[in-house]
């Protein structure tokens, strides 16, 4: 069974850093590209990024409002998946998921929850 | 401000076709594949069109997806009280650099 958990969520001062991992099982972890989604409390959904499998570069790939200061890194020994938010507003509230395609159907995690407030 | 324009709601009745559009432009929808999901409150998002028209294995074939030019559309038909959820559209943007997701289309059934 195919599984994403995140997790590191929490309350956050602006200005600050937090780093998210996204624990996976139940598929070949090494091949997969795996993508950040968030979603700030009662708005829609916002793509983050995606980084890719080593083999195919392992590249990664972000959205404007966090590049320069966001950063996707994997292990796939540890099939674990990273996210440094550094330099955090409060527009980067919200419940972040990670999410993957594995033959052709797509895994979503059940989010976390990061509160930027003073 | 999504570069993906949805509209904010749409509403039918039990049994009835809708459609929902997701309007881009020439570095987005034009030229990229478009990708549908679903989500309920308190849920993940689910994907339920791939690459325009294709549906996961699962999905009912009530849903269907459509592109044409820098436009594409979400139709479900024989509507369910189960639908009433939120719907958004993705599509890679080459102008931004990454994927985008539409403001999103709170569908009501009546």
């Amino acid at each position: 069974e195919v599984q994403l958990v995140e997790s590191g969520g929490g309350l956050v001062k602006p200005g600050e850093s937090r780093r998210l991992s996204c624990a996976a099982s139940g598929f070949t972890f090494s091949n997969a590209w795996l993508t950040w989604v968030r979603q700030a409390p009662g708005k829609g959904l916002e793509w983050v990024g995606r980084i890719k499998s080593k083999a195919d570069g392992g590249t990664a790939d972000y959205a404007a409002p966090v590049r320069g200061r966001f950063a996707f890194s994997r292990d796939d020994s540890q099939k674990t998946l990273y996210l440094q938010m550094n330099s955090l507003t409060v527009e980067d509230t919200g419940i972040y998921f990670c999410t993957t395609a594995v033959s052709g159907a797509d895994y979503w995690g059940q989010g976390t929850l990061v509160t930027v407030s003073s | 401000q999504s570069v993906l324009t949805q509209p904010p709601s749409a509403s039918g009745t039990p049994g009835q076709r809708i459609t929902i559009s997701c309007s881009g432009g020439s570095s987005n929808i034009g030229s990229h594949n478009v990708y549908w999901y679903q989500q309920f409150p308190g849920a993940a998002p689910k994907l339920i069109i791939y690459r325009n028209d294709q549906r996961p294995s699962g999905v009912p074939d009530r849903f269907s997806g459509s592109k044409s030019g820098t436009s594409a559309s979400l139709a479900i038909s024989g509507l369910r009280s189960e639908d009433e959820a939120d719907y958004y559209c993705l599509a890679w943007d080459d102008t931004l650099g990454g994927r985008v997701f539409g403001g999103g289309t709170k569908l009501t059934v009546l």
